[in-house]
């Protein structure tokens, strides 16, 4: 089974509007990070979160992360039509952390 | 431009052959990975190397060999490709394995027929 599972699988806002997505693990982890994939593309690193912060920010980005609930959320603040991708959580696991696991994405459409 | 490429970009392959996906990266990473990616799958890592010398197996080995003979290039190689290893291949690094955000190739689209 995944170790990472994002909830919503697909979600589908308006332009200007807040989009949040979560991730929830099941084993301990070293760190963990957020993944962007346009169509057709690679990945692109967004942030990455430690296991003992609580959260980040890298501009309208804010990445939460709760280790008793074993969860993490995405926000993007102030959504734009280029925001549509699909976004990906990965975590590092405290055991063996030389390598990320995937979960399976969250496709997110911005409507103009 | 700093990053990582990877050739081909796609490539059909006739079942049983044997066939080599190139990966370089300029950035002086330590760690290397392969991962497949398959729709309802998601991201699967086949291989990886925490740096040059050494390769480890990921959760879908099976199929696939590596080498890391020096630290730039990582290629991925079907000894005699089958139907089910039609996916798309991502090749990343990062600068140490564990701690740091990776990069990503652009991919490559194989479909094996």
């Amino acid at each position: 089974s995944q170790q990472g599972e994002e909830d919503p699988q697909a979600l589908s806002i308006q332009e200007g509007e807040n989009a949040t997505m979560n991730c929830s693990y099941k084993t301990s982890i070293n760190n963990l990070q957020w993944y962007r994939q346009n169509s057709g593309r690679g990945l692109v690193h967004l942030i990455l979160i430690r296991s003992n912060e609580r959260e980040k920010h890298s501009g309208r980005l804010r990445v939460t992360l709760d280790t008793s609930k074993k969860s993490s959320s995405l926000l993007i603040t102030a959504s734009r039509a280029a925001d549509t991708a699909s976004y990906f959580c990965a975590t590092a696991l405290l055991q063996g952390a030389q390598k990320l696991v995937f979960g399976q994405g969250t496709r997110l459409t911005i409507n103009p | 431009i700093a990053g990582i490429t990877q050739a081909p970009t796609s490539q059909i392959l006739a079942a049983g052959r044997r066939m080599t996906l190139r990966c370089t990266q300029d950035m002086r990473h330590n760690a290397m990975y392969w991962y497949r990616q398959d729709l309802g799958l998601g991201l699967r890592l086949i291989h990886y190397s925490n740096t040059a010398g050494t390769t480890g197996k990921g959760e879908v080995p099976d199929g696939y060999s590596v080498s890391r003979a020096n630290t730039d290039d990582f290629p991925l190689t079907l000894a005699s490709a089958v139907p089910s290893q039609t996916s798309v291949y991502f090749c990343a690094s990062s600068k140490e394995a564990g701690s740091y955000g990776y990069t990503f190739g652009s991919g490559t689209r194989l479909t094996v027929v």
